[in-house]
């Protein structure tokens, strides 16, 4: 198994750009997260979904941030505008069941100047 | 107060030392306890799951899980230079995760 795909690795952009990061989960896992980690803060849970359905988006920071998950195999998370303490590493994980550990992805480093 | 607390690092041992790593946690209903490791710039990975009261031994770790006392450790024995790292509690409450901050282990030659 290719384990949990993110895309792009590193981004950078400029404040006020649209920023979209891509993650496709584990084939079978029906759980599906988005965190965000920064020195400050550690590893915040930002949404969740369970079989394509956002469960909990609490940790969502602002109306800026937006997370779809179309299909078992693909999500996004959307920045419009990017702000400068948006940077971060946004992490995605999957897990196959309530109770089961997470498979973390590689991360996306988003860079906002 | 933090739903899920480490103590605080950074945690030195030397090689061939047990290293103890501990977390405490607020949610009494969390189900099921996990630590991962993070080596620097890397993503979180799996080393041991916990799920009910006592002991859980694999390899040179063991994690220990006191619901009582909403406690969850990790001991590294014979600490390797290799386990210097970042190693972060988790605690799940229907599958929902929640990270501690971590602590930094550094396992001197």
């Amino acid at each position: 198994d290719a384990g949990v795909i993110q895309s792009p690795r590193h981004e950078v952009t400029e404040m006020g750009q649209e920023v979209t990061l891509r993650c496709k989960p584990i084939s079978g896992h029906n759980s599906l997260f988005w965190y965000r980690q920064t020195m400050m803060r550690g590893l915040e849970l930002l949404i969740y979904f369970n079989n394509n359905v956002p469960i909990d988006d609490s940790g969502m920071p602002e109306d800026r941030f937006s997370a779809k998950m179309p299909n078992a195999s693909f999500s996004t998370l959307k920045i419009q505008p990017s702000e400068p303490r948006d940077s971060a590493v946004y992490f995605c994980a999957s897990s196959p069941g309530p109770r089961s550990p997470l498979h973390f992805g590689n991360g996306t480093r988003l860079t906002v100047t | 107060q933090k739903e899920v607390e480490q103590n605080s690092g950074p945690l030195s041992v030397p090689e061939g030392a047990i290293a103890s790593l501990n977390c405490t946690y607020s949610d009494r209903v969390s189900q099921s306890f996990f630590w991962y490791r993070q080596y620097s710039g890397k993503s979180p990975e799996l080393i041991m799951s916990i799920y009910s009261n006592g002991d859980k031994e694999d390899g040179r770790f063991t994690a220990q899980l006191n619901k009582a006392s909403q406690y969850v450790s990790l001991l590294i024995r014979d600490s390797q230079p290799s386990d210097s790292a970042t190693y972060l509690c988790a605690v799940n409450d229907a599958g929902k995760s929640t990270f501690g901050d971590g602590t930094t282990l550094t396992v001197k030659p």
